[in-house]
């Protein structure tokens, strides 16, 4: 089920831009890409989402390529409270529209002071 | 906080026991789904409901399990006879999908850890 792949680990200095790459090469044309962060013990957050443009939030910008093979997550000025699981997703389509989340391993981001 | 609630957030039980969880989601949402995740693991799909109905269910979800939506609102998650291999974060989430919308986005609780002892 899981159509994408993400590097295991990065680690990314305070204040930098964090850039977190993503691989979906099987995506279909009218599959979205979600990212989710997962903090240690908590449930994982909604980050962003995008189809084919570029997209930008108060927390993260979300760079698709032109033929929508891979991605990639921008925190732009990362903090110590960014150290999170990260989680590149292509949804899957079961029934009547809806969509489950299929995670993969995701990136271990750690930040660093 | 996503408004998105679970109890407990913690259970610990032993082999055998039955085990109730509840999902109280996000009030007007329409969409309610479970998750399970073990340790050093993506979550994973479950089941699946559209108000009142159950319309999706995962292969994961052995007959021991058992979920209801009874009025479209919360959610509770039983498992019966749990086995040790049933230790894991169960995670509710929910979402609102608009007629004519593309796409919904999932919002997770803070998932019920489970301990089968």
């Amino acid at each position: 089920d899981a159509k994408t792949t993400q590097p295991p680990s990065m680690d990314c200095a305070e204040g930098r831009a964090a850039n977190l790459p993503c691989n979906h090469s099987t995506i279909s044309g009218n599959e979205y890409v979600y990212w989710y962060r997962q903090i240690h013990s908590q449930g994982p957050q909604y980050i962003i989402h995008g189809l084919k443009n570029n997209e930008t939030n108060e927390m993260a910008s979300l760079i698709i390529t032109e033929d929508r093979k891979s991605s990639t997550l921008i925190l732009p000025h990362a903090t110590l409270r960014d150290t999170a699981v990260y989680y590149c997703i292509v949804r899957v389509a079961i029934i009547q529209g809806a969509q489950k989340l299929v995670f993969g391993q995701g990136t271990r981001l750690t930040i660093n002071p | 906080d996503t408004g998105v609630s679970q109890n407990p957030r913690h259970k610990i039980t032993k082999r055998g026991q039955n085990v109730t969880f509840r999902c109280d989601p996000i009030s007007e949402h329409n969409r309610l789904y479970w998750y399970r995740q073990t340790l050093g693991q993506g979550p994973e799909f479950l089941t699946y409901f559209q108000n009142e109905a159950q319309l999706e269910k995962s292969r994961l979800l052995s007959d021991r399990f058992s979920a209801e939506r009874p009025k479209g609102s919360f959610s509770t998650l039983e498992i019966q006879r749990t086995e040790q291999g049933d230790s894991a974060m169960y995670l509710c989430a929910s979402s609102l999908r608009l007629a004519g919308g593309s796409t919904d986005t999932q919002y997770f609780g803070p998932g019920t850890r489970l301990t089968v002892l």
